[in-house]
């Protein structure tokens, strides 16, 4: 199987301008979650998907959104960007149910706010 | 919410010899405990993962055992070598509301030297 892609891998963009990150996850996985990482922070949750609906959501201001496709594909939007967002945002798919808890990480796209 | 503590933030040690990674949590539902591996500019990879109705995982050099009572658990490594050099995770989630929400520990920087 192929495995969890993102796109665009690299991303820089200026303040104030808002951008959107593609996840596309392993053929079969509901869920997608996505995370930020930083050197400061480490890897925090952002949110996750499952079947096109929200299930979680972690502490980010309401500037981060995202949404999910009938194909499972997802999407993470950040608006008005500022410099703090300068990160790798990661994703990771998974089945989504309590039997099957493994995620597996996409590559990530790292943007840069300058 | 959970939270998870790791220790050493950096370990070095030398070809061959043993290294031992510590996580603790502080959410008693947390039943879920994955490890990753990411090297310099790569995606987290699972490595290995335990469930609270087990006590001890292995997979060839690695292995991990978990203490439900006193909620830490640990990643051992054997017989290291250069390639395990990289940034390791571990991680902990429950089932209930927050099924699909990984909490990461700040990782440990390995260093194996030849």
């Amino acid at each position: 199987k192929a495995g969890v892609t993102q796109t665009p891998r690299y991303l820089i963009k200026t303040r104030g301008q808002q951008v959107t990150l593609s996840c596309s996850p392993i053929s079969g996985h509901r869920s997608v979650s996505w995370y930020q990482q930083t050197p400061g922070q480490g890897l925090q949750f952002l949110f996750e998907y499952f079947s096109e609906t929200q299930r979680n959501k972690g502490n980010f201001p309401g500037r981060f959104s995202g949404r999910q496709f009938s194909n499972s594909r997802s999407e993470m939007n950040v608006s008005t960007l500022e410099l703090g967002d300068s990160a790798l945002y990661l994703c990771a798919s998974s089945l989504g149910d309590r039997a099957s808890r493994e995620q597996y990480f996409g590559p990530g796209t790292r943007l840069t706010v300058t | 919410g959970e939270n998870v503590e790791q220790h050493p933030s950096t370990l070095s040690v030398q070809e061959g010899d043993s290294a031992v990674i510590k996580c603790t949590y502080s959410d008693s539902a947390s039943n879920y405990f994955p490890w990753y591996k990411q090297e310099l500019g790569k995606r987290p990879q699972l490595i290995i993962d335990i469930r609270s109705n087990v006590g001890e995982k292995k997979d060839q050099r690695i292995a991990v055992t978990l203490n439900k009572t006193a909620k830490h658990f640990s990643l051992h490594i054997t017989e290291t070598q250069p390639e395990d050099s990289a940034v390791y995770f571990c991680a902990a989630a429950d089932r209930g509301s927050t099924l699909g929400r990984l909490y990461f520990g700040r990782g440990t920087q390995l260093t194996v030297w030849p």
